[in-house]
Protein backbone atom coordinates (compact mmCIF):
# COMPACT_ATOMS: atom_id res chain seq x y z
CA UNK A 1 0.00 0.00 0.00
CA UNK A 2 1.07 3.74 -0.64
CA UNK A 3 2.51 5.19 2.26
CA UNK A 4 1.98 8.90 0.72
CA UNK A 5 -0.59 9.36 -1.69
CA UNK A 6 -0.49 12.89 -3.74
CA UNK A 7 -3.44 12.73 -6.04
CA UNK A 8 -2.78 15.84 -8.30
CA UNK A 9 -0.05 14.92 -10.63
CA UNK A 10 -0.45 19.00 -12.08
CA UNK A 11 -2.27 22.15 -10.57
CA UNK A 12 -2.61 25.30 -11.74
CA UNK A 13 -3.40 28.53 -9.89
CA UNK A 14 -3.66 32.08 -10.40
CA UNK A 15 -0.54 34.74 -9.48
CA UNK A 16 -1.79 36.04 -5.79
CA UNK A 17 -4.55 33.31 -5.47
CA UNK A 18 -4.39 30.76 -3.03
CA UNK A 19 -3.48 26.93 -3.49
CA UNK A 20 -4.04 23.52 -1.48
CA UNK A 21 -1.51 20.61 -2.49
CA UNK A 22 -3.27 17.13 -0.99
CA UNK A 23 -1.30 14.56 0.49
CA UNK A 24 -2.64 11.38 2.27
CA UNK A 25 -0.72 9.01 4.25
CA UNK A 26 -0.80 5.57 5.91
CA UNK A 27 1.07 4.53 9.03
CA UNK A 28 0.01 2.43 12.23
CA UNK A 29 2.74 4.76 14.33
CA UNK A 30 1.44 7.20 16.54
CA UNK A 31 4.91 9.16 16.50
CA UNK A 32 5.56 10.16 12.68
CA UNK A 33 6.65 13.63 11.34
CA UNK A 34 5.19 15.18 7.80
CA UNK A 35 7.33 17.04 5.83
CA UNK A 36 7.09 19.40 2.45
CA UNK A 37 9.40 19.99 0.23
CA UNK A 38 9.51 22.12 -3.05
CA UNK A 39 11.69 20.92 -5.81
CA UNK A 40 12.08 23.37 -8.72
CA UNK A 41 13.80 22.51 -12.20
CA UNK A 42 17.04 22.78 -11.10
CA UNK A 43 16.60 20.10 -9.36
CA UNK A 44 17.56 21.22 -5.27
CA UNK A 45 14.58 19.69 -2.96
CA UNK A 46 13.90 22.83 -0.67
CA UNK A 47 12.44 22.05 2.90
CA UNK A 48 9.33 23.86 3.41
CA UNK A 49 7.41 22.93 6.68
CA UNK A 50 7.04 20.54 9.29
CA UNK A 51 4.12 18.60 11.25
CA UNK A 52 4.96 16.86 13.85
CA UNK A 53 2.22 14.00 14.60
CA UNK A 54 1.62 15.73 18.30
CA UNK A 55 1.89 18.83 17.51
CA UNK A 56 -1.69 20.53 18.39
CA UNK A 57 -1.90 23.11 16.02
CA UNK A 58 -1.37 23.24 11.93
CA UNK A 59 2.36 24.46 11.06
CA UNK A 60 2.91 27.69 9.37
CA UNK A 61 6.13 28.96 7.68
CA UNK A 62 5.38 32.17 6.36
CA UNK A 63 2.99 31.92 3.24
CA UNK A 64 3.02 27.83 4.32
CA UNK A 65 0.46 26.39 6.17
CA UNK A 66 -0.19 22.69 6.50
CA UNK A 67 -3.65 21.77 7.55
CA UNK A 68 -3.34 18.74 9.44
CA UNK A 69 -6.34 16.35 10.01
CA UNK A 70 -5.29 13.41 12.05
CA UNK A 71 -8.74 11.52 11.58
CA UNK A 72 -8.50 12.08 8.00
CA UNK A 73 -4.81 11.25 7.39
CA UNK A 74 -3.91 14.11 5.49
CA UNK A 75 -1.51 16.74 5.86
CA UNK A 76 -2.39 19.39 2.90
CA UNK A 77 0.03 22.07 1.91
CA UNK A 78 -1.70 25.67 1.56
CA UNK A 79 0.22 28.07 -0.55
CA UNK A 80 -1.22 31.45 0.18
CA UNK A 81 -0.29 34.61 -2.47
CA UNK A 82 1.14 32.57 -5.18
CA UNK A 83 4.05 33.82 -6.29
CA UNK A 84 5.54 32.97 -10.29
CA UNK A 85 8.38 31.74 -8.32
CA UNK A 86 6.15 29.21 -6.92
CA UNK A 87 6.21 27.18 -10.37
CA UNK A 88 7.45 23.56 -9.12
CA UNK A 89 7.20 20.25 -7.97
CA UNK A 90 5.94 20.03 -4.31
CA UNK A 91 6.81 16.41 -2.57
CA UNK A 92 4.97 15.64 0.76
CA UNK A 93 7.12 13.00 2.71
CA UNK A 94 6.48 11.01 6.14
CA UNK A 95 8.98 9.95 8.80
CA UNK A 96 7.50 6.71 11.01
CA UNK A 97 8.89 5.57 13.51
CA UNK A 98 12.45 5.66 15.28
CA UNK A 99 14.62 8.12 13.48
CA UNK A 100 13.32 6.48 9.80
CA UNK A 101 13.59 7.41 6.84
CA UNK A 102 11.71 9.98 4.86
CA UNK A 103 9.13 8.21 2.60
CA UNK A 104 8.17 10.30 -0.45
CA UNK A 105 4.86 10.84 -2.82
CA UNK A 106 4.83 10.98 -6.29
CA UNK A 107 5.01 14.85 -6.22
CA UNK A 108 2.49 17.88 -7.52
CA UNK A 109 3.58 20.02 -10.44
CA UNK A 110 2.60 23.07 -9.55
CA UNK A 111 2.34 25.94 -12.45
CA UNK A 112 1.22 29.76 -11.67
CA UNK A 113 -0.05 32.05 -14.32
CA UNK A 114 0.14 35.07 -14.62
CA UNK B 1 26.01 29.15 7.33
CA UNK B 2 26.62 26.76 4.39
CA UNK B 3 23.58 24.56 3.86
CA UNK B 4 24.11 20.77 2.39
CA UNK B 5 26.80 20.45 -0.27
CA UNK B 6 27.30 17.99 -2.99
CA UNK B 7 30.15 16.81 -5.20
CA UNK B 8 30.38 16.35 -8.20
CA UNK B 9 27.93 18.40 -9.66
CA UNK B 10 27.18 16.41 -12.75
CA UNK B 11 28.84 13.19 -13.85
CA UNK B 12 28.82 10.68 -16.41
CA UNK B 13 30.47 7.15 -16.53
CA UNK B 14 29.91 4.12 -18.21
CA UNK B 15 28.39 1.28 -17.60
CA UNK B 16 30.48 -1.46 -15.46
CA UNK B 17 32.51 1.36 -13.63
CA UNK B 18 32.80 2.64 -10.59
CA UNK B 19 31.76 6.20 -8.98
CA UNK B 20 31.82 8.34 -5.45
CA UNK B 21 29.94 11.20 -5.07
CA UNK B 22 30.20 13.29 -1.82
CA UNK B 23 28.72 14.83 0.58
CA UNK B 24 29.12 17.46 3.10
CA UNK B 25 26.46 17.96 5.77
CA UNK B 26 24.36 21.46 7.17
CA UNK B 27 26.45 22.71 10.01
CA UNK B 28 24.73 21.49 13.28
CA UNK B 29 23.63 18.38 11.91
CA UNK B 30 24.87 14.43 12.44
CA UNK B 31 23.00 12.47 10.03
CA UNK B 32 23.24 12.24 6.68
CA UNK B 33 20.75 10.22 4.30
CA UNK B 34 21.42 9.41 0.68
CA UNK B 35 18.47 9.30 -1.96
CA UNK B 36 18.12 8.17 -5.42
CA UNK B 37 15.52 10.08 -7.79
CA UNK B 38 14.52 8.86 -10.86
CA UNK B 39 13.43 11.14 -13.44
CA UNK B 40 9.79 11.95 -12.58
CA UNK B 41 9.71 10.06 -9.46
CA UNK B 42 9.89 10.90 -5.87
CA UNK B 43 12.93 10.22 -4.09
CA UNK B 44 13.67 6.33 -2.44
CA UNK B 45 15.84 6.15 0.09
CA UNK B 46 19.09 4.42 -0.17
CA UNK B 47 20.70 4.57 3.23
CA UNK B 48 21.43 6.82 6.20
CA UNK B 49 24.66 7.07 8.34
CA UNK B 50 25.22 8.37 12.11
CA UNK B 51 28.16 7.78 14.04
CA UNK B 52 29.97 6.68 11.06
CA UNK B 53 27.57 3.72 10.64
CA UNK B 54 25.13 2.71 8.85
CA UNK B 55 21.53 2.69 11.06
CA UNK B 56 19.50 2.20 7.94
CA UNK B 57 19.42 0.84 4.59
CA UNK B 58 16.79 1.03 1.51
CA UNK B 59 16.21 -1.65 -0.70
CA UNK B 60 19.15 -0.78 -3.08
CA UNK B 61 21.54 -4.11 -3.77
CA UNK B 62 25.26 -4.16 -2.04
CA UNK B 63 26.55 -2.68 -5.36
CA UNK B 64 25.55 0.78 -3.21
CA UNK B 65 27.59 1.68 -0.46
CA UNK B 66 28.58 4.42 1.47
CA UNK B 67 30.60 5.81 4.35
CA UNK B 68 30.68 8.56 7.06
CA UNK B 69 34.18 10.45 8.42
CA UNK B 70 34.32 11.72 11.92
CA UNK B 71 33.22 14.94 10.27
CA UNK B 72 29.79 13.79 9.40
CA UNK B 73 30.67 14.12 5.35
CA UNK B 74 29.74 11.39 3.73
CA UNK B 75 30.58 9.20 0.88
CA UNK B 76 28.14 7.25 -1.56
CA UNK B 77 30.07 4.41 -3.56
CA UNK B 78 28.18 2.39 -6.58
CA UNK B 79 30.15 0.10 -8.36
CA UNK B 80 29.56 -2.10 -11.96
CA UNK B 81 27.29 0.70 -12.80
CA UNK B 82 24.41 -0.34 -14.64
CA UNK B 83 21.98 2.17 -16.83
CA UNK B 84 19.14 2.25 -14.86
CA UNK B 85 21.37 3.97 -12.51
CA UNK B 86 21.66 7.01 -13.74
CA UNK B 87 19.76 9.51 -11.33
CA UNK B 88 19.71 12.37 -9.64
CA UNK B 89 21.47 11.57 -6.27
CA UNK B 90 20.65 13.64 -3.08
CA UNK B 91 22.09 13.63 0.27
CA UNK B 92 20.03 14.80 3.16
CA UNK B 93 21.34 16.07 6.20
CA UNK B 94 19.52 16.04 9.80
CA UNK B 95 19.63 16.04 13.65
CA UNK B 96 18.40 13.18 15.57
CA UNK B 97 17.14 13.23 18.84
CA UNK B 98 18.46 9.60 19.27
CA UNK B 99 16.87 9.45 22.62
CA UNK B 100 13.36 10.07 21.35
CA UNK B 101 13.96 9.15 17.51
CA UNK B 102 12.47 12.50 16.35
CA UNK B 103 13.76 14.96 13.74
CA UNK B 104 11.35 17.69 12.53
CA UNK B 105 13.91 19.09 9.74
CA UNK B 106 15.94 17.28 6.69
CA UNK B 107 17.58 19.40 4.41
CA UNK B 108 19.00 18.40 1.23
CA UNK B 109 22.05 19.32 -1.02
CA UNK B 110 21.92 20.42 -4.77
CA UNK B 111 22.26 16.66 -5.55
CA UNK B 112 24.62 14.71 -8.54
CA UNK B 113 23.29 14.24 -11.22
CA UNK B 114 24.90 11.19 -12.73
CA UNK B 115 24.28 9.47 -16.11
CA UNK B 116 25.35 5.83 -16.91
CA UNK B 117 26.05 5.14 -20.81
Amino acid sequence: AQKITQTQPGMFVQEKEAVTLDCTYDTSDQSYGLFWYKQPSSGEMIFLIYQGSYDEQNATEGRYSLNFQKARKSANLVISASQLGDSAMYFCAMREGYGNKLVFGAGTILRVKS
Amino acid sequence: DAGVTQSPTHLIKTRGQQVTLRCSPKSGHDTVSWYQQALGQGPQFIFQYYEEEERQRGNFPDRFSGHQFPNYSSELNVNALLLGDSALYLCASSFVDWGTGDYNEQFFGPGTRLTVL
